[in-house]
């Protein structure tokens, strides 16, 4: 069984529209996150959620917004696409402890084309 | 902020020879983590190393840090072709749900 899974693999679309990423986890983890991974592989964190409680990174646009029905699950959906969205977005899970993050499962990951 | 930066950018070595990667932080860590990606595939965990702690080994792998220099490396032994990929570390700053910040990853080939 696959840890995290994330769909679809690859998603092709154009300027303007509005699109949506799934990510499951079967690991029972109270953490969820996305990163965005650009052309140079450099990975940023976007979102984390845990328990109902969403950080998000300061400098993504409000254009992205994540969408959690369950602990399991933690969807992100993007609004009027830009040619800069193009990149590979991640979803992972983890286990917090207190303050200290751990060990990252990753899913294999959604290459997003705006063309 | 960029936190972790990976040095060398890319490493090309032949199969047998030993590879090492450097990482450096600028903020203070609860832990620090090694992972591995493949071309076309997400993120595996390698080894995690805790702020009290100098040095971890994991099969061929081994671990070491630095706080008062801000640094750790990644020492892969007896490389195989296999280990060709990007390998990243990632600091836990204790934030809580802020995750791991990530370098920009060390490319390393395996020429056989």
């Amino acid at each position: 069984d696959t840890a995290v899974s994330q769909t679809p693999k690859y998603l092709v679309t154009q300027m303007g529209n509005d699109k949506s990423i799934k990510c499951e986890q079967n690991l029972g983890h109270d953490t969820m996150y996305w990163y965005k991974q650009d052309s140079k592989k450099f990975l940023k964190i976007m979102f984390s959620y845990n328990n109902k409680e969403l950080i998000i990174n300061e400098t993504v646009p409000n254009r992205f917004s994540p969408k959690s029905p369950d602990k399991a699950h933690l969807n992100l959906h993007i609004n009027s696409l830009e040619l800069g969205d193009s990149a590979v977005y991640f979803c992972a899970s983890s286990q917090r402890s207190g303050t200290h993050t751990g060990e990252l499962f990753f899913g294999e990951g959604s290459r997003l084309t705006v063309l | 902020s960029q936190q972790g930066e990976e040095d060398p950018q890319a490493l090309s070595i032949q199969e047998g020879e030993n590879a090492t990667m450097n990482c450096s932080y600028k903020t203070s860590i609860n832990n620090l983590q090694w992972y591995r990606q493949n071309s076309g595939r997400g993120l595996v965990h390698l080894i995690l190393i805790r702020s009290n702690e100098r040095e971890k080994h994991s099969g061929r792998l081994r671990v070491t840090l630095d706080t008062s220099k801000k640094s750790s490396s990644l020492l892969i032994t007896a490389s195989r072709a296999a280990d060709t990929a990007s390998y990243f570390c990632a600091t836990d700053n204790g934030g809580g749900a802020d995750g791991l910040t990530f370098g920009k990853g060390t490319h390393l080939i395996i020429q056989p």
